[in-house]
C-alpha cells in the first residue's frame, strides 16, 4: 500500500489565492519531500523536511511536518498560472532507503 | 553541473522486443533508483542500487526485468520481451546518499505496440 496519500486529488482555484495540499504516511520516517510535476514532464524537487523539523519555508511555499499525525501540508501562497500541475510527496521511511509516493494532487490555477 | 540524464526520451518497442533505458546520475551521486510511473498515477518504486550493488529491488517484476549499476556508465534498466502492459514513463533518480534529497530526470516514455 502507499505511504504517502495525498488530499485532495484535485484542487482548483483562483490565481493568487493560497493552495494547500496534504499528505498523509503511515510509518515512521527519517525525511519527506515534496515534488511538482507538470503534465508530461519529469519531478522538480520542491523541499525536504526532516522528521525533527516541524516547518520550513522557500519562497511562496510552505511545508509543516506533524510527526504525531504522520502528516505533512505544503502550502504555496499567492499562486500563479505557473503553479499549475501535480504534486507529490514522498516519504523515506526510517529502516529503509527508498522514497514512497503517494497519488498526488492536481492543481489547476485558473487566470 | 547536469542533471540526472535519462535516453532515450521515447521509446518504442514492438511486443517481445527489448527495452534499455540509462540514466546518467548528477555528477557525485552514487545512488539510483527506478521508478515507473502509469497516466494520471504516482510513482511506483522499482529498484535502488548503489554502483555495481542492487540494495533494494522489492518493485521489481520478477521476471523479464533487469537493472545494473557498473562500475563505469550509465544505470541501466532493461525490460525483456515487452509487452503492452509495460508502455508507461520511467524515472530514474539521484543522490549523494541515501536519506537526501533525490533529484530526477525527465524520463523515458516506453510505449509498447
Amino acid at each position: 500500500s502507499q505511504q504517502g496519500e495525498e488530499d485532495p486529488q484535485a484542487l482548483s482555484i483562483q490565481e493568487g489565492e493560497n493552495a494547500t495540499m496534504n499528505c498523509s504516511y503511515k510509518t515512521s520516517i527519517n525525511n519527506l519531500q515534496w515534488y511538482r510535476q507538470n503534465s508530461g514532464r519529469g519531478l522538480v524537487h520542491l523541499i525536504l523536511i526532516r522528521s525533527n523539523e516541524r516547518e520550513k519555508h522557500s519562497g511562496r511555499l510552505r511545508v509543516t511536518l506533524d510527526t504525531s499525525k504522520k502528516s505533512s501540508s505544503l502550502l504555496i501562497t499567492a499562486s500563479r498560472a505557473a503553479d499549475t500541475a501535480s504534486y507529490f510527496c514522498a516519504t523515506d521511511a526510517k529502516g529503509a532507503q527508498k522514497l514512497v509516493f503517494g497519488q498526488g494532487t492536481r492543481l489547476t490555477i485558473n487566470p | 553541473n547536469a542533471g540526472v540524464m535519462q535516453n532515450p526520451r521515447h521509446l518504442v518497442r514492438r511486443r517481445g522486443q527489448e527495452a534499455r533505458l540509462r540514466c546518467s546520475p548528477m555528477k557525485g551521486h552514487s545512488h539510483v533508483y527506478w521508478y515507473r510511473q502509469l497516466p494520471e498515477e504516482g510513482l511506483k518504486f522499482m529498484v535502488y542500487l548503489q554502483k555495481e550493488n542492487i540494495i533494494d529491488e522489492s518493485g521489481m517484476p520478477k521476471e523479464r526485468f533487469s537493472a545494473e549499476f557498473p562500475k563505469e556508465g550509465p544505470s541501466i534498466l532493461r525490460i525483456q520481451q515487452v509487452v503492452r502492459g509495460d508502455s508507461a514513463a520511467y524515472f530514474c533518480a539521484s543522490s549523494p546518499s541515501p536519506n537526501t534529497e533525490a533529484f530526477f530526470g525527465q524520463g523515458t516514455r516506453l510505449t509498447v505496440v
